[in-house]
């Protein structure tokens, strides 16, 4: 799987969209971009993937630039709750691997939501 | 639908002790992952689970075992307890969609203490 590069951390104000980026240069055409986050002592939770297409969901929007080198998460209205360390995972499509799952967690990056 | 469940949420160990973890996915589910925290090295992979067999193994001492259910149900065993063994783990299911994207939900996972 290819490797992602997140900023260590970043803060943002309460209300304000947060803009979340993260480098993954080696994606090969068949590897998905996912983002999860954990909130502190909890399990992660998975926010949105994507493959070429920019996605949106009720928790967020994905862009994706056009080469797929690099993507955003876009949390449109940061709330205190979105204080988490947030993970940027590329992970080739189950099914093309035989269906074993496996994502390997960098160290992600530290968003603050400040009121 | 109920996520994934994982019990116990807390233990308290010592060492040269084995312990048990159980962990109960999704209704559906037949994918289910294992995965172990601590604060020097981050999330790491154990294994995962798919109808009963072992498809992928990350690289932990065999101290670390695990097996699944005809149910789906996973438990993961660690034997002979080390001090390092300290440290959140976690249990995820998956099922992939039609285009072999594959979510993981996560549990909120078991937090050993070995002393």
């Amino acid at each position: 799987d290819a490797k992602t590069t997140q900023p260590p951390s970043m803060d943002c104000a309460e209300g304000r969209a947060a803009n979340l980026p993260c480098n993954h240069s080696t994606i090969s055409g068949n590897e998905y971009v996912y983002w999860y986050r954990q909130i502190h002592s909890q399990g992660p939770q998975y926010i949105i993937h994507g493959l070429k297409n920019n996605e949106t969901n009720e928790m967020a929007s994905l862009i994706i630039t056009e080469d797929r080198k690099s993507s955003t998460l876009i949390l449109p209205h940061a709330t205190l709750r979105d204080t988490a360390v947030y993970y940027c995972i590329v992970r080739v499509a189950g099914l093309l691997q035989g269906g074993s799952e496996k994502l390997v967690f960098g160290k992600g990056m530290k968003l603050t939501v400040n009121p | 639908k109920a996520g994934v469940t994982q019990t116990p949420r807390y233990l308290i160990k010592t060492r040269g002790q084995q312990v048990t973890l159980s962990c109960s996915p999704i209704s559906g589910h037949r994918s289910v992952s294992w995965y172990q925290q601590t604060p020097g090295q981050g999330l790491q992979f154990l294994f995962e689970y798919f109808s009963e067999t072992q498809r992928n193994k990350g690289n932990f001492p065999g101290r670390f075992s695990g097996r699944q259910f005809s149910n789906s149900r996973s438990e993961m065993n660690v034997s002979t307890l080390e001090l390092g063994d300290s440290a959140l783990y976690l249990c995820a299911s998956s099922q992939p969609d039609q285009a072999g994207a594959n979510v993981l939900t996560f549990g909120a996972g078991s937090r050993l203490t070995v002393l």
